[in-house]
């Protein structure tokens, strides 16, 4: 069954480096999104991207963050400057459409930031 | 604006019994889409079940089932004998038009954590 693949699964970044994460969505879906799960906490939109721009962002993603799809195959999250208060799990998701089609999501990618 | 709603923060149960998760929702479209997702302790979001506004058939799979009531916007899931495996956190999310600009972001509620003791 075809899969959202995140890399990499745990990362370790200190405090104001640069950081990015890595998501290949599934070959045939046009959106794309990125979420956020503080621990223990419930789960974030962040951004929506299609058609090779972003479609929607909320208020958690500010100008530190940016989204690329950078090879046709490649979807990324970039943090510039990371703070404490990103620590977190970060879940990639696409889609064939929106609505009513449901999301993949992959199996998220943990970031700690010291 | 959407909101998600599951009171229980975590709940107990022994094996075998049959638990109910409960998810309420508020939205102003008439269109819109639910779902749940099992979160199990490796942390990965697994997809139960998507439910659109105008299918307000329960829906059985095996050991779980849901219960859709528009009138008082609810979206509960029941499991039935539940095992050891079902102990994970389950969100309830919901999808309409009215959460952004077309691209049907989903929002999430803050999530049921379920313990099953054998």
């Amino acid at each position: 069954e075809p899969e959202v693949t995140q890399t990499p699964s745990h990362q370790v970044t200190q405090m104001g480096q640069e950081v990015i994460l890595r998501c290949v969505p599934i070959s045939n879906h046009l959106y794309f999104y990125w979420y956020r799960q503080i621990l223990g906490q419930k789960v974030e939109f962040l951004v929506s991207f299609y058609n090779n721009e972003i479609s929607e962002k909320s208020e958690i993603f500010d100008d530190q963050f940016s989204v690329e799809r950078p090879d046709g195959s490649n979807f990324t999250l970039k943090i510039r400057s990371t703070k404490l208060e990103d620590s977190a799990m970060y879940f990639c998701a696409s889609s064939f459409r929106t609505g009513d089609y449901g999301y993949t999501f992959g199996s998220g990618t943990r970031l700690t930031v010291v | 604006a959407q909101k998600v709603t599951q009171a229980q923060t975590e709940i107990s149960v022994v094996e075998k019994e049959d638990v109910t998760l409960d998810c309420v929702y508020e939205t102003r479209d008439t269109t819109y889409y639910l779902f749940w997702y099992k979160q199990p302790p490796s942390g990965e979001l697994v997809f139960l079940i998507r439910r659109n506004s105008f299918d307000e058939q329960n829906e059985i799979s095996g050991r779980y089932s849901w219960n859709f009531q528009k009138s008082t916007s609810s979206f509960n899931f029941t499991i039935t004998a539940s095992q050891v495996v079902d102990s994970a956190v389950y969100f309830c999310a919901l999808s309409d038009p009215y959460s952004g600009a077309g691209s049907y972001q989903l929002t999430f509620g803050k999530g049921t954590k379920l313990s099953v003791i054998p």
